[in-house]
């Protein structure tokens, strides 16, 4: 079966920091670019960060530029996520997803069921 | 970074309606747009990638057009699943960013 499943949420306080984890099944991950994106209480989506296949390049929101590292681990299918110097502002579902290439783009196909980060006092 | 505005931000419409959603970016983006489909308390569904081409797996009834600054989705028969808050992504160039979201009820 196709699937991301995410772990690692919780609660956290304001300036701590966090790993999230995303482990990969049913598709080749090696070989595949994948990305964070994020999604506020009753707000719409934002992509966070994103890595190539070897992880040689990553992206960065500048909203968490400096905070966030994005990597990952083929040998064990999986992608991470390690986030310090949270703000309440990071409050979010944090869903792990899977950009399969099309068309000379490409296309967010599979993602995680999200994982929650709850940044508080 | 590139700007989605999406109209409108909701709509109510009835079971056989056609539905139209359009989507406005600050600058061209060729055909590098797709749309997504997100129920409560689930992650998005791709529905349409590179403007027009449907997703497998997803009812002939979604239709995408677009290039450059405006593209449409359209729903061509209402259905009561598809209640559900709409967005559009361009992948022009990073980040990736997304519309605000078109919330469809069904009446």
């Amino acid at each position: 079966e196709v699937q991301l499943v995410e772990s690692g949420g919780g609660l956290v306080q304001p300036g701590g920091s966090l790993r999230l984890s995303c482990s990969a099944s049913g598709f080749t991950f090696s070989s595949s670019a994948m990305h964070w994106v994020r999604q506020a209480p009753g707000k719409g989506l934002e992509c966070v960060s994103a890595i190539n296949s070897n992880g040689g390049t990553t992206y960065y929101a500048d909203s968490v530029k400096g905070r966030f590292t994005i990597s990952r681990d083929n040998s064990k299918n999986t992608l991470y996520l390690q986030m310090s110097s949270l703000s309440v502002g990071d409050t979010a579902v944090y869903y792990c997803v899977r950009m399969r290439p099309v068309a000379g783009t490409g296309v967010f196909d599979i993602w995680g069921q999200g994982t929650m980060l709850t940044v508080s006092s | 970074d590139i700007q989605l505005t999406q109209s409108p931000s909701f709509l109510s419409a009835s079971v056989g309606d056609r539905v139209t959603i359009t989507c406005r970016a600050s600058q061209g983006i060729s055909s590098y747009l797709d749309w997504y489909q997100q129920k409560p308390g689930k992650a998005p569904k791709v529905l349409i990638y590179a403007a027009s081409t449907l997703q497998s797996g997803v009812p002939s009834r979604f239709s995408g057009s677009g290039s450059g600054t405006e593209f449409t989705l359209t729903i061509s028969s209402l259905q009561p699943e598809d209640s559900a808050t709409y967005y559009c992504q361009q992948l022009n160039s990073y980040p990736w960013t997304f519309g605000q979201g078109t919330k469809v009820e069904i009446k």
